[in-house]
């Protein structure tokens, strides 16, 4: 059982290139979603897909966007990387929508911007 | 809007001590909390979540935390560390949909 699948797991990305951040789940879960990890901040949600054909912005959306391109797939896309999109990115599932259901994460990806 | 603290951004312990994690966060009503692990090199993997019930609810690998509604805290502990759980640790509070807001992280070394 696979759970999460990331991909890549490392990116260099020069400032003005973009790039595609991929994710799958194989656990018929319902919501989505991709964090970015920042040392002493946490986790902070870019966006999320509560259902399959749904996408909302959470806290720090600027400079990105998504695709739910089905159920088991979530996408994120930096159109125009800059060096403040530097950071660790993780994708989540969960099974349904409701605010008692745990996230799964996804191993990473460590993005750096030059 | 709702935030999540965590007291320590570092602890150190040796082997066999006693760790207690500090988180509060900062919401009225009613919430789901959630502590999560990070192992180096790895992803976040849940650790005990509460919903309702007994305050005090115990996960995996020897962890515990206890809720205590008046103090809005969710403070995580285990009696004895080992080298191995050496890892970051995340609180997160839901309060409703999509919301998941995690803590910043405390840092656990665990020195044999």
């Amino acid at each position: 059982n696979a759970g999460v699948t990331q991909t890549p797991k490392f990116q260099v990305l020069k400032t003005g290139q973009s790039m595609t951040l991929q994710c799958a789940q194989d656990m018929n879960h319902n919501s989505m979603y991709w964090y970015r990890q920042d040392p002493g901040m946490g986790l902070r949600l870019i966006y999320y897909s509560a259902s399959e054909g749904t996408t909302d912005k959470g806290e720090v959306p600027n400079g990105y966007n998504v695709s739910r391109l089905n159920k088991r797939e979530f996408s994120l896309r930096l159109e125009s990387a800059a060096p403040s999109q530097t950071s660790v990115y993780f994708c989540a599932s969960s099974a349904q929508s409701s605010y008692n259901s745990p996230l799964h994460f996804g191993n990473g990806t460590r993005l750096t911007v030059t | 809007a709702q935030s999540v603290s965590q007291h320590n951004h570092h602890v150190i312990l040796s082997e066999a001590a006693s760790l207690e994690l500090g988180c509060n966060y900062s919401y009225g009503g009613t919430v789901n909390l959630f502590w999560y692990v990070q192992y180096p090199g790895q992803h976040l993997q849940l650790l005990l979540k509460y919903f309702s019930g007994d305050p005090l609810v115990k996960g995996i690998k020897g962890f515990e935390a206890e809720f205590i509604k008046s103090k809005f805290s969710f403070n995580l502990r285990k009696p004895s560390v080992q080298w191995s759980d050496t890892a970051e640790y995340f609180c997160a509070v839901n309060a409703g949909g999509q919301n998941f807001v995690f803590g910043p992280g405390t840092r656990l070394s665990v020195l044999p």
